[in-house]
């Protein structure tokens, strides 16, 4: 079955550096879409980041661009975000999500999670 | 701030039908599909509707979807306990280089 697994979480300094990792099993990682969502603490999803299935194209969400990084390795399975010059709003869990292409991509399977605080 | 806007709650007791709107613009809903996502208490958000108005497999078919020019809907026939979460809508946003956008979410309490 499709499992999603995000590590890395945890407390950081404003303008200190995280690196999320995503770890992909259950489906043929390279054949799909991969993005990372966020959900600060009693707000809704937004959208940070998104790579094609080869990597070679990838979007920000203007609240993060030039600050995170996303990437990803196929032959690892994975999906990572670099994150740095973290801020106080950074403050959020951090979904992997799947995106399925069907006709128009809709994420299809997340994982649990991983809680990211940014705090002096 | 979100390019979507739906209610903020919705409401009803067990077995009514519950909608909830979504109002986009041209450049998101007007020119792409919508999806829903329903995020239980405490949980991961999960598909719940695909290209307008498709179920993924799995997803009890009292879950519908429709859209209309800008907007977009979801609607929860015979409602159960279990429906009690936060929904939302997404859709991709020509007009912001890319980007995803997801609607500010609406909390559907069963009375």
């Amino acid at each position: 079955q499709v499992q999603l697994v995000e590590s890395g979480g945890g407390l950081v300094k404003p303008g200190g550096s995280l690196r999320l990792s995503c770890a992909a099993s259950g489906f043929t990682f390279s054949d799909y879409y991969m993005s990372w969502i966020r959900q600060a603490p009693g707000k809704g999803l937004e959208w940070v980041s998104y790579i094609s299935s080869s990597g070679s194209t990838i979007y920000y969400a203007d609240s993060v661009k030039g600050r995170f990084t996303i990437s990803r390795d196929n032959a690892k399975n994975s999906l990572y975000l670099q994150m740095n010059s973290l801020r106080a709003e950074d403050t959020a869990v951090f979904y992997c999500a799947r995106g399925h292409d069907y006709g128009g991509i809709a994420f299809d399977y997340w994982g649990q999670g991983t809680l990211v605080t940014v705090s002096s | 701030q979100s390019v979507l806007t739906q209610p903020p709650s919705a409401s009803g007791t067990p077995g009514q039908r519950v909608t909830i709107s979504c109002s986009g613009s041209s450049s998101n809903i007007g020119s792409n599909t919508v999806n829903w996502y329903q995020q239980l208490p405490g949980t991961a958000p999960k598909l719940l509707i695909y290209s307008n108005n498709q179920r993924p497999s799995g997803v009890p078919d009292r879950f519908s979807g429709s859209k209309s020019g800008t907007s977009a809907s979801l609607a929860i026939s015979g409602l159960q306990s279990e429906d009690e979460a936060d929904y939302y809508c997404a859709t991709w946003d020509g007009s912001l280089n890319g980007s995803y956008v997801f609607g500010t979410g609406t909390k559907v309490t069963v009375l």
